[in-house]
């Protein structure tokens, strides 16, 4: 069956403008999470969905970073002001419920901001 | 807070050589604990997880992975290395008690010679 997916594949823009990330879940999957990747650090965790539970957000930087998820499937994470630093790759995740063996990854969104 | 070390950055071995690749966790308790392989352009797939039990776990594609309390390890190996196994590993923990926050490793670049 299809994985997670994520989209843009690649985005570059420039420091100030807004950049929006998108999150397809696998189908039926009630749990979505963002991690962010950058370089020589490892991934962190930035927010998790689970149903319609409020989010944990603890992992966001920064107020300039939020995330939604609509009707509990497709996920936006967006970033507002970018900044050089914000330069990553996101990744997504979802798995059947909130668990952390069954986490299935997509492919990321690399982003870079000039 | 708990941490994840993978101390080796990036590790070089010939094909049909053994691999050990380290993680050290640092956490109160008994952690969950975890390995993923990410290849290039791809998403993370996990490779075997630590919950409970016997102390050797077994994976996917011929890994195996070892927990000692005593040492607060969980490191990985395979006996005979493919040059497909190219790829950057990570080492990951539960957030304890969150049971779907991980906590990653900055990761283990593995370039295989043929």
């Amino acid at each position: 069956g299809a994985g997670v997916s994520q989209s843009p594949s690649n985005k570059v823009t420039e420091k100030g403008k807004d950049v929006e990330l998108r999150c397809d879940p696998i189908s039926g999957h009630t749990a979505l999470y963002w991690y962010r990747q950058s370089l020589g650090q490892g991934l962190e965790f930035l927010i998790y969905f689970q149903g319609n539970s409020a989010p944990d957000k603890s992992g966001l930087p920064s107020d300039r970073f939020s995330a939604e998820r609509t009707g509990g499937s497709v996920s936006t994470l967006t970033i507002q002001r970018t900044q050089q630093e914000d330069s990553a790759v996101y990744l997504c995740a979802s798995s059947p419920q909130g668990s952390t063996d069954t986490q299935y990854f997509g492919p990321g969104t690399r982003l870079t901001v000039l | 807070a708990q941490s994840v070390t993978q101390p080796d950055i990036h590790i070089t071995v010939s094909e049909g050589a053994s691999l050990e690749l380290r993680c050290n966790y640092s956490y109160g308790a008994t952690p969950y604990l975890f390995w993923y392989v990410q290849s290039p352009g791809q998403g993370l797939q996990l490779l075997l997880k630590y919950f409970s039990g016997d102390t050797l776990v077994q994976g996917i594609k011929g890994f195996e992975a070892e927990f000692k309390r005593s040492q607060s390890s969980f490191n990985l190996r395979k006996p005979s290395v493919h040059w497909s196994d190219a790829a950057e590993y990570f080492c990951a923990v539960d957030d304890g008690g969150s049971n779907y926050k991980l906590t990653f490793g900055k990761g283990t670049l593995l370039t295989v010679n043929p």
